[in-house]
């Protein structure tokens, strides 16, 4: 799992402000899932992406989220015009395949809106 | 109904004592994980199953498929098994290896 890097790891935006959240898959994988984890419920699927493309988005806000996984550089999960309720635990999920294979999670970002 | 349903939320035990989680699930899998998540940590990946059984120290997981039930056994409990236990499963219909997630049991063991 310290395959996975995430950061920030915690992040406090106000409200209206953008937050970004990156993750580093292990080495070599090239299938990213972000998951969102809001307080006191649990794990919810938001977005699987592919190196340079979107492969599933049903989990995601229709609008002011957005994600991202450029052939260079880490995967990016974009929150515009925060609100309050967007406070959660981010975590992502690297995989080598689109098999059936363990996942790796991140430590998460911790996101808050004040 | 969610998809995956967990039992117990909430456990105590003393040191010591054998713990059973389990999880049902509704759907057709191709696989089912068992997830571990310390408080405000991140999520550490225990077992992932598709039949039978499998042991890593003193955690045991099974799977049933025909039933669509797993259980996570503990056993010799001690004080840093306090987490919260997480199933997830793959949805056969699901692209790639999305997983749906139950709503955790929350372990405490008391020394």
């Amino acid at each position: 799992n310290a395959g996975v890097m995430q950061n920030p790891r915690h992040l406090v935006r106000r409200r209206g402000q953008e937050a970004r959240l990156r993750c580093s898959p292990v080495k070599g994988h090239s299938h990213v899932y972000w998951y969102r984890q809001l307080p006191e419920e649990g794990l919810k699927f938001m977005v699987y992406l592919q190196k340079e493309n979107i492969i599933d988005e049903s989990g995601m806000p229709k609008e002011r989220f957005s994600a991202e996984f450029p052939k260079e550089g880490p995967s990016i999960l974009r929150i515009q015009q925060v609100v309050r309720g967007d406070s959660a635990a981010y975590f992502c999920a690297s995989l080598i395949t689109s098999g059936i294979t363990e996942a790796f999670f991140g430590q998460g970002t911790r996101l808050t809106v004040v | 109904k969610n998809e995956v349903e967990q039992s117990p939320q909430n456990l105590t035990a003393q040191e010591g004592e054998f713990i059973t989680i389990n999880c049902s699930y509704s759907v057709g899998i191709s696989a089912l994980h068992w997830l571990q998540q310390h408080p405000g940590g991140g999520i550490v990946s225990l077992f992932m199953l598709s039949s039978g059984k499998k042991k890593h120290g003193r955690l045991i997981a099974t799977i049933n498929i025909q039933e669509k039930h797993s259980s996570l056994h503990i056993t010799a409990s001690h004080p840093r098994d306090s987490a919260v236990y997480i199933c997830a499963v793959t949805d056969l219909k699901a692209a790639g290896n999305k997983l749906t997630f139950g709503g955790g049991t929350r372990v405490l063991v008391k020394p």
